[in-house]
């Protein structure tokens, strides 16, 4: 079943402006993961966060993690073209068996 | 590039035919896991087999079934296609003792079920 919901579900930016997306889900978790999809293509991780860990950072992206609310966000700073891209957050159990949310559309405008 | 590479990339069904989706893992990755992705949706986990034993299933019925080959490749198998079934499948490989949690995953598989 679906883990993770996103919000909001689609996001329109001018680039070089910041994109937000937030993520909830419903029970404990090992660590929560973002990915990335180009129209209908593989999945790439973007990145992990820990259930211990409250904050991360890689390159223009970062994530946080509040587990007492069962929520994390991911930032993405100056967003590119490039960006434009389907992400998604999925929670895991500790075995690599990931719970994806449905998915928050985000499109960078030239 | 991942390094997962997963074939055929198109396919077309009719119902209560069966297909056969392949999957080759990232080198060295001893666990493959399938996920359903409905158009619009995030996505879902059917199963993971690691050292060629399922290890976890989500809520599919039977006739979704799969296989692990000792060089870690896999096999999907769908019997009796409903048109529900009309999805992208997506493989991924992991290497679960060393990196935990992260997934590599192919291009996928759109299957249509007509």
């Amino acid at each position: 079943s679906q883990q993770g919901e996103e919000d909001p579900q689609a996001l329109s930016i001018q680039e070089g402006e910041n994109a937000t997306m937030n993520c909830s889900y419903k029970t404990s978790i090992n660590n929560l993961q973002w990915y990335r999809q180009n129209s209908g293509r593989g999945l790439v991780h973007l990145i992990l966060i820990r259930s211990n860990e409250r904050e991360k950072h890689s390159g223009r992206l970062r994530v946080t993690l509040d587990t007492s609310k069962k929520s994390s966000s991911l930032l993405i700073t100056a967003s590119r073209a490039a960006d434009t891209a389907s992400y998604f957050c999925a929670t895991d159990d500790g075995n690599n068996r990931l719970a994806f949310g449905k998915g928050n559309q985000v499109v960078v405008i030239p | 590039e991942t390094g997962v590479t997963q074939s055929p990339t198109h396919l077309i069904k009719t119902r209560g035919q069966q297909v056969t989706l392949r999957c080759s893992s990232q080198s060295g990755h001893n666990t493959v896991s399938w996920y359903q992705q409905a158009l619009g949706q995030g996505p879902q986990f059917i199963f993971q087999y690691y050292r060629e034993e399922e290890n976890g299933r989500g809520n599919f019925p039977p006739r979704f079934s799969g296989l692990q080959f000792p060089n870690y490749s896999s096999e999907l198998n769908v019997n009796a296609l409903e048109l529900d079934d009309s999805a992208l499948y997506l493989c991924a490989s992991s290497l679960v003792k060393a990196n935990p949690g992260e997934l590599f995953f192919g291009e996928g598989s759109r299957l249509t079920v007509l």
